[in-house]
């Protein structure tokens, strides 16, 4: 069992809609969730970070976190575009010091 | 803030080559980890250092080494290259390693090996 798994997609969306990313990992002592995105060709970039359960939200990203079911989500509202990108989920399991990411779901947002 | 500089960009090595990659984290910033990503097994974790030391490690094998230097600018090492190796390694500093401390990765530094 991998310890972040990830849809690998592609996931459509209409220009507009919300797009729903889901991660679930393996280690329940995990400590911090990171979502990231990554354009084709690029490095990852740090969207945004959640350590507790419930709702964490940011311009028009919202991460949801249930630590319970080991779930952790990511919604895009009014998506663009621009967000088109593959999105990286990555967990700090409870021996600290690593990062473990899916191996991230590629996003397509049609005009 | 400067953010994480990787160097070079691009590598072209052959078979049985050592290739040495350097990264230098945003300022401050005290944790570099260094990935490799390939299309088939996406973003797996190398190893991390952090105030010169090796905290932890991914399973590699011992071709893969790094060092970290007293400015917490870090290498990485692959001898004996094999086509395998190919990939983009990503180089990610963050201010202590904790839990809690987001990463932020470099530009990559892009591996070819013919």
């Amino acid at each position: 069992q991998k310890e972040v798994e990830q849809n690998s997609g592609p996931l459509s969306v209409p220009e507009g809609a919300i797009a729903s990313l889901n991660c679930t990992y393996s280690d329940r002592g995990s400590q911090s969730f990171f979502w990231y995105r990554q354009y084709s060709g690029k490095s990852p970039e740090l969207i945004m970070f959640i350590y507790s359960n419930g709702d964490k939200e940011d311009g028009r990203f919202t991460a949801q976190l249930n630590k319970a079911s080991q779930y952790v989500s990511l919604l895009i509202r009014d998506s663009q575009p621009s967000d088109s990108a593959t999105y990286l989920c990555a967990v700090t399991p409870s021996n600290f010091n690593k990062f473990y990411f899916g191996s991230g779901t590629k996003l397509n947002v049609k005009p | 803030k400067a953010g994480v500089t990787q160097t070079p960009r691009y590598l072209i090595k052959t078979r049985g080559q050592q290739v040495t990659l350097s990264c230098s984290p945003i300022s401050g910033h005290r944790s570099v980890s260094w990935y490799q990503q390939t299309p088939g097994q996406g973003l797996q974790f190398l190893f991390e250092y952090f105030s010169e030391t090796q905290r932890n490690k991914g399973n590699f094998p011992g071709r893969f080494s790094g060092r970290q230097f007293s400015n917490s600018r870090s290498e990485m090492n692959v001898s004996t290259l094999e086509l395998g190796d190919s990939a983009l390694y990503l180089c990610a500093s963050s201010q202590y390693g904790t839990p809690y401390n987001e990463q932020f990765f470099g530009p990559g530094t892009r591996l070819t090996v013919l």
